[in-house]
């Protein structure tokens, strides 16, 4: 199975900050990755496919990056509504396998 | 609106078995593949099985193979997981999400129900 390590685990930060969030797999996934966002109690939502497509709808201060086995997730001047909990999935192989989450918190 | 609506959830005792179902709405359903995916109180998000849009290619977690089963039936529009021999680490919240773009698992899930909590009691 392909194991997904993401770091930090969490993150403080403010309002206006510039928040960078790595996903790194223990081989090579090319391209296959896709970055969510979860809240509280509801659904993940998808942000980013393929590493680095931005998900329809989802604002542009988010963007993606990498390919093989190191990834990031950036978030450009963060916002209130973007403090939540991040995580990034393979899907290059089966059995897909998530990151254990990132928890970005308001500093 | 594209929506999934999840159903099925409860408690269950420790041996038993439970059927989810996810009733699809405001997309042509047979073209994409389906997913459940899981988490525990608490915990992270695990992928638990996928089908493909026409049901003929089905895959599961290792720590659910051969106990759950995941189905299809296009002219309901509603996917399904078939869960028996449920275990106390089966307790999660459970999700079903939609294939972004293909009939085959393929590059993520852009619609996700509101999840039903499955609870296995010893």
């Amino acid at each position: 199975d392909i194991q997904m390590t993401q770091s930090p685990s969490s993150v403080s930060a403010s309002v206006g900050d510039r928040v960078t969030i790595t996903c790194r797999a223990n081989q090579g996934i090319s391209s296959w990755l896709a970055w969510y966002q979860q809240k509280p109690g509801k659904a993940p939502k998808l942000l980013i496919y393929a590493a680095s497509s931005l998900q329809s709808g989802v604002p542009s201060r988010f963007s993606g990056g990498g390919s093989g086995t190191d990834f990031t997730l950036t978030i450009t001047s963060l916002q209130p509504e973007d403090f939540a909990t991040y995580y990034c999935q393979q899907a290059n192989s089966f059995p897909w396998t998530f990151g254990q989450g990132t928890k970005v918190e308001i500093k | 609106e594209v929506q999934l609506l999840e159903s099925g959830g409860g408690l269950v005792q420790y041996g038993g078995s439970l059927r989810l179902s996810c009733a699809a709405s405001g997309f042509t359903f047979s073209s994409f593949a389906m997913s459940w995916v899981r988490q525990a109180p608490g915990k992270g998000l695990e992928w638990v099985s996928s089908i493909s849009g026409g049901g003929g290619s089905t895959y599961y977690a290792d720590s659910v193979k051969g106990r759950f089963t995941i189905s299809r039936d296009n002219s309901k529009n509603t996917v399904y997981v078939q869960m028996n021999s449920l275990r106390a680490e089966d307790t999660a919240v459970y999700y079903c999400a939609k294939e972004r773009g293909s009939p085959e698992p393929f590059d993520g899930m852009d619609v996700w129900g509101q999840g039903t909590t499955v609870t296995v009691s010893s």
